[in-house]
């Protein structure tokens, strides 16, 4: 099945600090992967779709300056927290799908603590 | 707004009962619904999906019942065992696009 590896699972930095997290569709190809953020005991929050060779598109209210998403392959993404803050500290989770009508498989998380 | 409303919040179940988990959604042009199972630290993991064009889905002890004319579909775990403990979402979407998720329900199967 489609699998998608995120890293690192865990983080911890401190104020100021940039965190990159990755994520990887494992055996098969994403042009599109999209980035979730989750706060305990919440549902996931849509942050922004990441398209490969060209721009993300970020939901309402997420500040695309402070969460950095590239897509340079088919196969990567990455999140980078810019000046990370104690309010940033969340769980991130990606997500990808094989094809434009499949279903959507995630990630296992980024937790990240800001200090 | 796009919204899918779920409840209830939290469930306790026995070993061995059924465990239901309802869901609603308001936006007529939704015609996919998946659930996904979230154990603590680990992402959302697809557990069991339908379309509109069948009221019932199962698979083994899984099952979503679903009623268009009234919006709303359902999760049923059959035989509920502690294993089964995590946290449900349920989501919908038009075709594959951008899921609307529910507020999760956490489930604990007491042994």
């Amino acid at each position: 099945g489609a699998v998608v590896s995120q890293h690192p699972s865990r983080v911890i930095c401190k104020s100021g600090t940039s965190v990159k997290i990755e994520c990887r569709s494992l055996d098969f190809q994403a042009t599109t992967m999209f980035w979730y953020r989750q706060f305990p005991k919440q549902s996931l929050m849509l942050m922004a779709t990441s398209n490969e060779g060209s721009k993300a598109t970020y939901e309402q209210g997420v500040e695309k300056d402070k969460f950095l998403i590239n897509h340079a392959s088919l196969t990567l993404s990455t999140l980078t927290v810019t000046s990370a803050h104690p309010e940033d500290s969340s769980f991130y989770i990606c997500s990808a799908r094989v094809g434009d009508n499949s279903p959507l498989h995630f990630g296992n998380g980024t937790r990240l603590t800001v200090t | 707004q796009q919204q899918v409303k779920q409840s209830p919040q939290s469930l306790i179940v026995q070993k061995g009962g059924i465990s239901i988990i309802n869901c609603a959604y308001e936006n007529t042009a939704f015609d996919y619904f998946p659930w996904y199972q979230q154990f603590p630290g680990k992402g959302p993991a697809l557990l069991i999906a339908i379309r509109p064009d069948v009221s019932e889905k199962k698979e083994g002890r899984f099952t979503i019942s679903f009623n268009k004319s009234a919006k709303q579909f359902s999760l049923h775990i059959m035989d509920s065992q502690p294993g089964d403990s995590a946290t449900y979402f349920c989501a919908a979407s038009r075709g594959y696009s951008t899921l609307t998720f529910g507020k999760g329900t956490m489930l604990l199967v007491s042994p």
